[in-house]
């Protein structure tokens, strides 16, 4: 069974600042990660995705992966209220049809 | 171009009635997922096909659940006999085969009273 878990939250950040998002994962063979932002009464979208170790960068967007210690992580830099919404974490395993596992995902506020 | 479309948008009805959610997925999507939404348990996954041939549905709570897919623009979600531990957020979505790129509709919100 995979699991995926995230920081309880929620985490409150002042505008301008960098939010750091976590995500920790249970199985190994875990190929691919996906961090979706969901707003308040919408559905998820994907903002970024990663499938090698290291960084990947979107414009103010980080994805950080660390396969040996089983994370991903998000950062979002010069935060704005605009980012003020819940973000999942999103693993997908290797193989045809393997499902993506969330994870309860955290609230990010952003304060003006 | 369309995104995937559910309906209805809200429904509200008593114990044990039957209730039916519809979803359209984006065409050319040969990927499609039900998941469910409370504050309690996050985003579940209910069950998904992929070329219309349902692959996983070990999420599906019990048998007052079951979920058809046609052809490759419908799929239906039903629950009977509905109970109030049913309420929440029925999201479908839809995606090209193994791509994490989930397209997600916009939601059923299903009270269950």
């Amino acid at each position: 069974q995979k699991e995926v878990e995230q920081n309880s939250g929620p985490l409150s950040v002042p505008e301008g600042a960098i939010a750091s998002l976590n995500c920790t994962y249970s199985d190994r063979g875990s190929q691919s990660f996906f961090w979706y932002r969901q707003y308040s009464g919408k559905s998820p979208e994907l903002i970024m995705f990663i499938y090698s170790n290291g960084d990947k960068e979107d414009g103010r967007f980080t994805a950080q992966l660390n396969k040996a210690s089983q994370y991903v992580s998000l950062l979002i830099r010069d935060s704005q209220p605009s980012d003020s919404a819940t973000y999942l974490c999103a693993v997908n395993g290797p193989g045809a049809n393997s499902k993506l596992t969330f994870g309860k995902g955290i609230t990010l506020s952003v304060r003006p | 171009d369309a995104g995937v479309i559910q309906s209805p948008r809200h429904e509200v009805t008593e114990m044990g009635q039957e209730v039916t959610l519809r979803c359209k997925p984006i065409s050319g999507h040969n990927s499609l997922f039900w998941y469910r939404q409370t504050m309690m348990r996050g985003l579940e996954l209910l069950i998904y096909f992929n070329n219309n041939v349902p692959i996983d549905d070990s999420g599906m709570p019990e048998d007052r659940f079951s979920a058809k897919m046609p052809n490759a623009s419908f799929s239906t979600l039903k629950i009977q006999p509905s109970e109030p531990r049913d309420s929440a957020v029925y999201f479908c979505a839809s995606s090209h085969t193994d791509s994490g790129e989930l397209f997600f509709g916009e939601g059923s919100r299903l009270t269950v009273l």
